[in-house]
Formats: C-alpha cells, structure tokens, sequence
C-alpha cells in the first residue's frame, strides 16, 4: 500500500515561494498523476493543479496559473508543488492526492501547513 | 466552468439517524467523474463513492451515491459517530477538478 508522505510545515514572508514535497512510501508515482490541494482556515477544499504524467506535463486551476508548478521526480518518487508570489491569502494546509478511479482521489498526503506571515 | 453547491450547509442529526446530503452541480455532468469525501479535522480527506454511486475501498455499506444529471446524493443509512464530519462532493472536467463547499455533518 503506496502511503504519500509531505515535506514538514513551513513558515514564509509575502513575496516569496514555497516547495512542498510528496514521496511515495512503500510503492511508485509512475504513471500517476499527482494533484495538489489546500484547505484555507475556515474554508473548504480547493484544487490547485495537477500532474500529466503520460504527457509530462501538468495542468493547472485558473487562479494559480503563472504562480504554481507541479512536478514529479520519478527517481526520487516524489512530487513537487512550487508556489510563488506568497500572499496572506495562501497560508492553508497543502495536500498532494493520487488520481484513483473516475478521476477521483484515492489516496492522500498528510497535508503541510504553510503559513505567510511578515 | 462548472460550479457545485452543496446543500444543506450544516446538517444536525444524532447517531442512528440517517443523513442525505446534495450535491447540485451548475449544468449537467457525466455522473462517471463525481466523487465524494469525508473530512475531520487534522485528517486528509477519505474517498467514500466515485462515479457516482461506487464505494471506495473499505468504505462501509451505510455510504451510498446516487444521482446524475445535475443531482447528486449521499446517504448515510444510520450514522455512527465517527462520522461526524464535513462531506465534500468534487467533480473531474478534464482537465480541471471542482469541490463543493462541503456541507458538515454535526451531532
């Protein structure tokens, strides 16, 4: 049974960018894809974009084109999540999730805080 | 772009009753790419139906999916406690993904 394991919490100042890590414990990302989404205090589930792995590309929501990449690294067997531009807005939990059956996700990471704080 | 509502917002119910919660999306989608989740606080979210009205692994018979079209519903037939949560509804439209807001299941 593939556990995803996320990198640990994070503390950054507006303006500056955030990695989070996701490694696949116990089994392999190949042919996966990936996805990433964040739960905001106090509000609800939010897709932020996601991996293509056949394509080796990624697809993304609106809101975080040009601020957010997806990337996997398949000798490493972790996915990555790069965000950009940090606002207070983006302080949430980050959650990496595999794409299950009928584009569900059926297996998720622990979930990273990140928090923006000057 | 598809927009889901989740209804009701809160729903208040005791252990042994049963809860429907509804999943209404903005124009009708295939009933194949609507899941559901289950989320308690400090957990990541649990898969419970995809497409519709399968059960994901493990997930207990109480669960059940139904709908298409523009409605969707999720069942629990007698809540145990541990199901006190909030239960989001997602839809896939390649290549996007959408959740609804999420309707919490309190006692």
């Amino acid at each position: 049974q593939v556990r995803l394991v996320q990198s640990g919490a994070e503390v950054k100042k507006p303006g500056s960018s955030v990695k989070v890590s996701c490694t696949a414990s116990g089994g392999s990302l190949s042919s996966f894809a990936i996805s990433w989404v964040r739960q905001a205090p106090g509000q609800g589930l939010e897709w932020m974009g996601g991996t293509i792995p056949f394509f080796g590309s990624a697809t993304y929501a609106q809101k975080f084109q040009g601020r957010l990449t997806v990337t996997t690294d398949e000798s490493t067997r972790t996915a990555y999540m790069v965000l950009t531009g940090l606002k207070s807005e983006d302080t949430a939990i980050y959650y990496c999730a595999r794409r299950g059956p009928a584009a569900s996700f059926d297996n998720w990471g622990q979930g990273t805080l990140v928090t923006v704080s000057s | 772009e598809i927009v889901l509502t989740q209804s009701p917002g809160t729903l208040s119910l005791s252990p042994g009753e049963r809860a429907t919660l509804s999943c209404r999306a903005s124009q009708s989608v295939s009933s194949t790419y609507l899941a559901w989740y289950q989320h308690k606080p400090g957990q990541a979210p649990r898969l419970l139906i995809y497409g519709a009205s399968s059960r994901a692994s493990d997930i207990p018979d109480r669960f059940s999916g139904s709908g298409s079209g523009t409605d969707f519903t999720l069942t629990i037939s007698g809540l145990e406690p541990e199901d006190f949560a909030v239960y989001y509804c997602q839809h896939y439209g390649s290549p996007v993904y959408t959740f609804g807001p999420g309707t919490k299941v309190e006692i």
